[in-house]
C-alpha cells in the first residue's frame, strides 16, 4: 500500500507570512498533484509535476517535485486568507492509470 | 477541465435504507471514480466507475454494499446500501481523461445515516 504522509497535519498563520507544506513517501510516483478544497466543496486541481526536480510556480505558490520523485513540498509566500483550505498531495504510480493515491491533507488557516 | 455536478448535495437517510448518488459531468470522459471523505480528512478510493462494465473496487469495498453504474461516458452512480451511521460520511466523484492525468471533482454529497 502507498502512504503519503503530509506535514503539518495543522498549520495557522498570521496573513502575510510564509509557509511550506510537505508530501513525502517511500513509494515512487510517476507524476504528483496538489489540491485545494474549500468547505462545501470538491478538491480543485492547483498543479501537476512529472519529472523529478521539477519547480512550478503559479502566482505565491510554488511546488516542487523531489528528484526522485518520492516527495513534493508547496510552498506559500506572504499567505492571505483567500489560501485558507485543505491541501491534498495525490501521487499518481503507475503513468496513465489515473488512479490517485491521496495524502493525509493539510488544514492551513490564514488569520487576517 | 470539466463541470461536475452530484445530486442530492446533502441527505440524512435512516439505518438499513439505500441513496443513490447521481454524477453528472459536461463533457465525455474516460475515466469516473468515488470516492469517500470524513469532513477535514483526506480522500478514499472506493472504486473506478468503468463504462460499460462492472466497477474495480478497491480493499475493503464491494459491489453488494456500493453498487456503481455508468451508463455512458458523463454519468455515473453511486449507492450506499444497507446503510449504517459508519456510512454517514462525504461521497465525491471525480473525472478524469486518458490523455491527462488530473482528476476534476464534483461538490460532493454529505450523508448523515441515523
Amino acid at each position: 500500500t502507498q502512504l503519503l504522509e503530509q506535514s503539518p497535519q495543522f498549520l495557522s498563520i498570521q496573513e502575510g507570512e510564509n509557509l511550506t507544506v510537505y508530501c513525502n513517501s517511500s513509494s515512487v510516483f510517476s507524476s504528483l498533484q496538489w489540491y485545494r478544497q474549500e468547505p462545501g466543496e470538491g478538491p480543485v486541481l492547483l498543479v501537476t509535476v512529472v519529472t523529478g526536480g521539477e519547480v512550478k510556480k503559479l502566482k505565491r505558490l510554488t511546488f516542487q517535485f523531489g528528484d526522485a520523485r518520492k516527495d513534493s513540498s508547496l510552498h506559500i509566500t506572504a499567505a492571505q486568507p483567500g489560501d485558507t483550505g485543505l491541501y491534498l498531495c495525490a501521487g499518481e504510480s503507475n503513468f496513465g492509470n489515473e488512479k490517485l493515491t491521496f495524502g493525509t491533507g493539510t488544514r492551513l488557516t490564514i488569520i487576517p | 477541465s470539466a463541470v461536475i455536478s452530484q445530486k442530492p448535495s446533502r441527505d440524512i437517510c435512516q439505518r438499513g435504507t439505500s441513496l443513490t448518488i447521481q454524477c453528472q459531468v459536461d463533457s465525455q470522459v474516460t475515466m469516473m471514480f468515488w470516492y469517500r471523505q470524513q469532513p477535514g480528512q483526506s480522500l478514499t478510493l472506493i472504486a473506478t466507475a468503468n463504462q460499460g462494465s462492472e466497477a474495480t473496487y478497491e480493499s475493503g469495498f464491494v459491489i453488494d454494499k456500493f453498487p456503481i453504474s455508468r451508463p455512458n461516458l458523463t454519468f455515473s452512480t453511486l449507492t450506499v446500501s444497507n446503510m449504517s451511521p459508519e456510512d454517514s460520511s462525504i461521497y465525491l466523484c471525480s473525472a478524469a481523461w486518458t490523455a491527462t492525468y488530473e482528476q476534476y471533482f464534483g461538490p460532493g454529497t454529505r450523508l448523515t445515516v441515523t
